[in-house]
Parts: C-alpha cells; sequence; structure tokens
C-alpha cells in the first residue's frame, strides 16, 4: 500500500507560470517531510524541506505548504524555467519508528515549456 | 568538494553472478542508504547504515547484503538471490540524527541478462 502518493505522474506548465506539485499521505505520524528534484539517470537533488511544526516553509522560487488535516503537501515553483524541467519526488519521514527511514512518492514529472 | 560518489555509472552482469556497487562519500556523514529505482516507481529503501559497523534493512532487502567497515563506504552486493536485479540503484547520506535531508550520489544502472 503506497503510503506516500504523487497521483499526477506529470504536469506541464508554460514557463514564468506557477508549477503546483501535490503530494498526498496516509499515516498522520509522518512528521518530516522533504521535496527532491531529479533529473534522468542522476542521483536526486534535494529541494526543501517541511516540519509537521509548519504550514509553509519558502526557499527563493521555491515553497511548500503542508495542511495536516488533509494530510496534503504541496510544491509550488514560482516562476517555472525550462531548467526546472525534471522529476519531482516527495518523501515523508516515519518519525515514530525512531530511525532514518523515508517513503517516498513515485514522481511528477514536471515539464516546463519555453 | 565534498559529496557522494558512486562506480560504476553503467554495470552489466550475466544471471547468477553476484555484483558489487560502489558507494563512497567525504561528507562526514554518520548514516547512508541504499535505494533502488524502477521505472514509474518512488525509490525504494533496500538497506541503511546509521552508524559503523552496523545496519538494517529496508524495505526491499531481500538478495541484497552490506557492509560498513568504514564511515565513508558502505557498498552494495546483489546477489544472485535477487530474482529482478536490474534497476537504477542510488546511494546516499545524511547527517547527525539522520532527520535531515538525504544527499544522493549519481547511481549506478545495473542490467542483468
Amino acid at each position: 500500500d503506497q503510503q506516500v502518493k504523487q497521483n499526477s505522474p506529470s504536469l506541464s506548465v508554460q514557463e514564468g507560470r506557477i508549477s503546483i506539485l501535490n503530494c498526498d499521505y496516509t499515516n498522520s505520524m509522518f512528521d518530516y517531510f522533504l521535496w527532491y528534484k531529479k533529473y534522468p539517470a542522476e542521483g536526486p537533488t534535494f529541494l526543501i524541506s517541511i516540519s509537521s511544526i509548519k504550514d509553509k516553509n519558502e526557499d527563493g522560487r521555491f515553497t511548500v505548504f503542508l495542511n495536516k488535516s488533509a494530510k496534503h503537501l504541496s510544491l509550488h515553483i514560482v516562476p517555472s524555467q525550462p531548467g526546472d524541467s525534471a522529476v519531482y519526488f516527495c518523501a515523508a519521514s516515519p518519525g515514530w519508528q525512531g530511525t532514518y527511514k523515508y517513503i517516498f512518492g513515485t514522481g511528477t514529472r514536471l515539464k516546463v515549456l519555453a | 568538494d565534498g559529496g557522494i560518489t558512486q562506480s560504476p555509472k553503467y554495470l552489466f552482469r550475466k544471471e547468477g553472478q553476484n555484483v558489487t556497487l560502489s558507494c563512497e562519500q567525504n561528507l562526514n556523514h554518520d548514516a547512508m542508504y541504499w535505494y533502488r529505482q524502477d521505472p514509474g516507481q518512488g525509490l525504494r529503501l533496500i538497506y541503511y547504515s546509521q552508524i559503523v559497523n552496523d545496519f538494517q534493512k529496508g524495505d526491499i532487502a531481500e538478495g541484497y547484503s552490506v557492509s560498513r567497515e568504514k564511515k565513508e563506504s558502505f557498498p552494495l552486493t546483489v546477489t544472485s538471490a535477487q530474482k529482478n536485479p536490474t534497476a537504477f540503484y542510488l546511494c546516499a547520506s545524511s547527517g547527525t540524527g539522520g532527520r535531515g535531508e538525504q544527499y544522493f550520489g549519481p547511481g549506478t544502472r545495473l542490467t542483468v541478462t
């Protein structure tokens, strides 16, 4: 059973517009979330994180929003650039296990059109 | 420059052979991880190690083995018992507490025929 879901496998956005990538999770005990960006045949690159004690975290063009009651987080990229075209993964940490394990979603492929 | 290196980038093996994938980090991180990525799927955790000489099974450890004799190194052996070894393998590390972000290597694509 997929505990972290990214229901949109792909997304196309015009350059300069906002990209919104969504992620849902099933377990309310997840308390730390990460977003990664991945180019083909490369390792993922960390983008931004958010702790469950916050509902928003911002870093430059990237903002992550967390809605704990809906078990939903989203990554906003504003403005979108062609170099943002990649696969984006969200990941959640089941902190109650006291381990270092992250559970990853299946990814959303973002294409930013010039 | 600090980072994680994985070698080789591409690896080809015949079915029935064991193969070891290399992962080295110079970030002075305590924790290291091995993931597998298959097409259309997320990253799945194979093994992780929080400290030297200690490691734990992840979600899909069957057919794999690891060692952690040095802080900098966390090699993964794909044994002949792994039924579907062809995949993209990613190594990662994280700092103190392991609750922060994980830094990934460039990956090794293993093809077994």
